[in-house]
């Protein structure tokens, strides 16, 4: 099992490019969710999808969009990058349950020139 | 709103030490609380989950402890060792509204040296 996987793992854009990143995971969990991660802050949610077909809003939602291509894929779009969306970013994976345990893809760095 | 809080930021100690990283959150009503590592330029790992009816949870050398009625947790390393250099994440659960949402904590960047 390869877990959650990220394409790409590195990119940089210059202002006004758009670009999509693509998770996939391979567990037949039902949610998938997206994090950055700035330095000094934490991880902070951006989208999550409770399961197939619903998505929803999470703590800095603006500026992205998001789709649930299938059970397997979850992929964050940036339609017009912008230099404060310069960011390492993660998806995760969980099944809901007693736990609802997260994992978590390697990252995308991406850059905003 | 739910806060999660890390300290120390940075901690560095030598080999062999027994050490303590602390987590705190402002709001008690939480499902579960996990903690994460991270490796430079990697993703996180899960290292231990503890659901709000327990207590603690151990694996190997790490001892997490809960005590939601004081809004805290503990992680500790016992006999640290030079592989265990790492930035510790904290992250809880909320119960109720949203709960499939963690929150996290910036992190406590641990080093060990030989």
């Amino acid at each position: 099992n390869a877990g959650v996987t990220q394409t790409p793992k590195f990119q940089v854009l210059k202002t006004g490019q758009s670009m999509t990143l693509q998770c996939a995971q391979d567990m037949n969990h039902n949610s998938m969710y997206w994090y950055r991660q700035d330095p000094g802050m934490g991880l902070r949610l951006i989208y999550y999808s409770a399961s197939e077909g619903t998505t929803d809003k999470g703590e800095v939602p603006n500026g992205y969009n998001v789709s649930r291509l299938n059970k397997r894929e979850f992929s964050l779009r940036l339609e017009s990058a912008a230099p404060s969306q310069t960011s390492v970013y993660f998806c995760a994976s969980s099944e809901p349950g007693l736990a609802n345990e997260q994992f978590f893809g390697p990252g995308t760095r991406l850059t905003v020139l | 709103k739910q806060e999660v809080t890390q300290i120390p930021a940075a901690l560095s100690v030598p080999e062999g030490e027994n050490l303590v990283l602390n987590c705190s959150f402002t709001d008690s009503a939480i499902y579960n609380l996990q903690w994460f590592r991270q490796d430079p330029g990697k993703g996180l790992t899960s290292l231990l989950l503890i659901q709000s009816s327990q207590r603690e949870q151990t694996s190997g050398r790490l001892n997490a402890s809960l005590d939601k009625s004081s809004g805290r947790s503990t992680l500790y390393i016992a006999a640290s060792q030079p592989g265990d250099s790492a930035t510790y994440l904290c992250a809880v659960r909320r119960s109720g509204g949203g709960y499939n949402k963690l929150i996290f904590g910036a992190g406590t960047r641990l080093a060990v040296h030989p």
